[in-house]
């Protein structure tokens, strides 16, 4: 079952704007983390927050977690073709130590 | 360099047969993973290992099985008995910790088709 699900599905911005991917879950959680792939790869983890933090910054990627609304947001700022990527939330929930991951959020940054 | 490596990247399978994809780490990583990946879907669960001689069943564990005969190995055979085998299968792997906060390292991924 999915746990999560991302917000929108995909997303087309020009290079320098910001994108902003939401992530929605069910459950009790231990932590939520996100994670990068560029087509036909393998995932990359990109930054993770416990259940008892609200903020956290990695470069340019901000990422926002409301445990009482069960969603998280993905930030990634100043944002370059490069970026061009799939974006995956994901959680480890309460009680079972393997991550549920959601449907993902296709982004197209233009050049 | 430590990493996962995943082989072979491509692999065909006759209906009826099985087939085992191999997942190998040299970071010396506790626990180790199966996913499953359909086209523009997310990654589902297939088993799991956290220790040695080990492992639990994902949420799609059904015509498929491991082996966790070694730490740093972790292979998953897909069986006949698996109707729709056709999909990316990925492996992870991850060093446990008390709090449990470190991410997956993934491995490049094995792109499975029946023909």
């Amino acid at each position: 079952s999915q746990q999560g699900e991302e917000d929108p599905q995909a997303l087309s911005i020009q290079e320098g704007e910001n994108a902003t991917m939401n992530c929605s879950y069910k459950t009790s959680i231990n932590n939520l983390q996100w994670y990068r792939q560029n087509s036909g790869r393998g995932l990359v983890h990109l930054i993770l927050i416990r259940s008892n933090e609200r903020e956290k910054h990695s470069g340019r990627l901000r990422v926002t977690l409301d445990t009482s609304k069960k969603s998280s947001s993905l930030l990634i700022t100043a944002s370059r073709a490069a970026d061009t990527a799939s974006y995956f939330c994901a959680t480890e929930r309460t009680g079972r130590r393997a991550l549920t991951f959601g449907s993902g959020t296709r982004l197209q940054v233009q050049p | 360099d430590g990493g996962i490596t995943q082989s072979p990247k491509y692999l065909f399978r006759k209906e009826g047969q099985n087939v085992t994809l191999s997942c190998e780490q040299n970071l010396n990583h506790d626990a180790m993973y199966w996913y499953r990946q359909d086209p523009g879907q997310g990654l589902r669960l297939i088993y799991y290992s956290q220790i040695v001689n080990d492992f639990q069943k994902g949420d799609i564990a059904e015509g498929y099985s491991v082996s966790r005969e070694k730490k740093e190995s972790f292979p998953l055979t897909v069986t006949s008995a698996q109707k729709n085998p056709t999909a990316f299968y990925l492996c992870a792997s991850r060093q446990l910790t008390l709090t449990g906060e470190d991410g997956y390292t993934f491995g490049s991924g094995t792109r499975l088709t029946v023909v």
